[in-house]
């Protein structure tokens, strides 16, 4: 079974520019979350879908951050402009309607100059 | 909100000893609660999970506790090995596939 696939693995980029990440869940998993996870700490959500749909969007910085998942399979979280703070990693994960796992992607590494 | 502390934030052990990590939570809703192993620049990784419903959950060398009245859970590692330096995280959540509220982390060190 193939995992949580995540591009890009890395990006650098200035304060105040946009940058996005991709990201494709496991197969048939119908939860997709996105988390960061700064340096040091452990995982915080930003947003859950529902295949489509939003189910959690409570801690998403939303001026400045936003993600969709139009057609309930891969999803793109986006930021701009991007703050020094916004310097994380940011995990995508999946579940499937019927078991609590949670699958975690490589995730992307931000770096924020 | 939800809240969960886990401790210690560093841990040190020989190679061959026990090691112990402990959570509390603090929404006594809490039904599940993973733990993961994160390597250095991977990703997290589940290593064993518990329910509400049950006391205890062994897989080989690992075992999770679960004190629902105390509201916390621990991890234990016996027989440790140099593999098994790595950060661990505990986690709590509410509903089946809900958002995880994770722990601090704890940076296990085996020394061989």
């Amino acid at each position: 079974e193939a995992g949580v696939a995540q591009s890009p693995r890395y990006k650098i980029i200035e304060k105040r520019q946009s940058v996005a990440f991709w990201c494709n869940p496991i197969s048939g998993h119908a939860t997709l979350y996105w988390y960061q996870q700064i340096l040091g700490q452990g995982p915080k959500l930003l947003i859950q879908f529902q295949n489509n749909g939003v189910v959690d969007d409570s801690q998403l910085p939303k001026d400045r951050f936003s993600a969709e998942r139009l057609k309930g399979v891969d999803s793109t979280l986006k930021i701009q402009p991007a703050k020094l703070e916004d310097s994380a990693v940011y995990l995508c994960a999946s579940s499937s309607d019927y078991t609590d796992t949670q699958y975690f992607g490589p995730g992307t590494r931000l770096t924020v100059l | 909100g939800e809240n969960v502390e886990q401790h210690p934030s560093t841990l040190s052990v020989q190679e061959g000893d026990s090691a112990v990590i402990k959570c509390t939570y603090s929404d006594s809703a809490s039904n599940y609660f993973p733990w993961y192993k994160q390597e250095l620049g991977k990703r997290p990784q589940l290593i064993i999970d518990i329910r509400s419903n049950v006391g205890e959950k062994k897989d080989q060398r690992i075992a999770v506790t679960l004190n629902k009245t105390a509201k916390h859970f621990s991890l234990h590692i016996t027989e440790t090995q140099p593999e098994d330096s790595a950060v661990y995280f505990c986690a709590a959540t509410l509903n089946q596939g809900g958002k995880l509220i994770f722990g601090q982390g704890t940076e296990l060190s085996v020394k061989p």
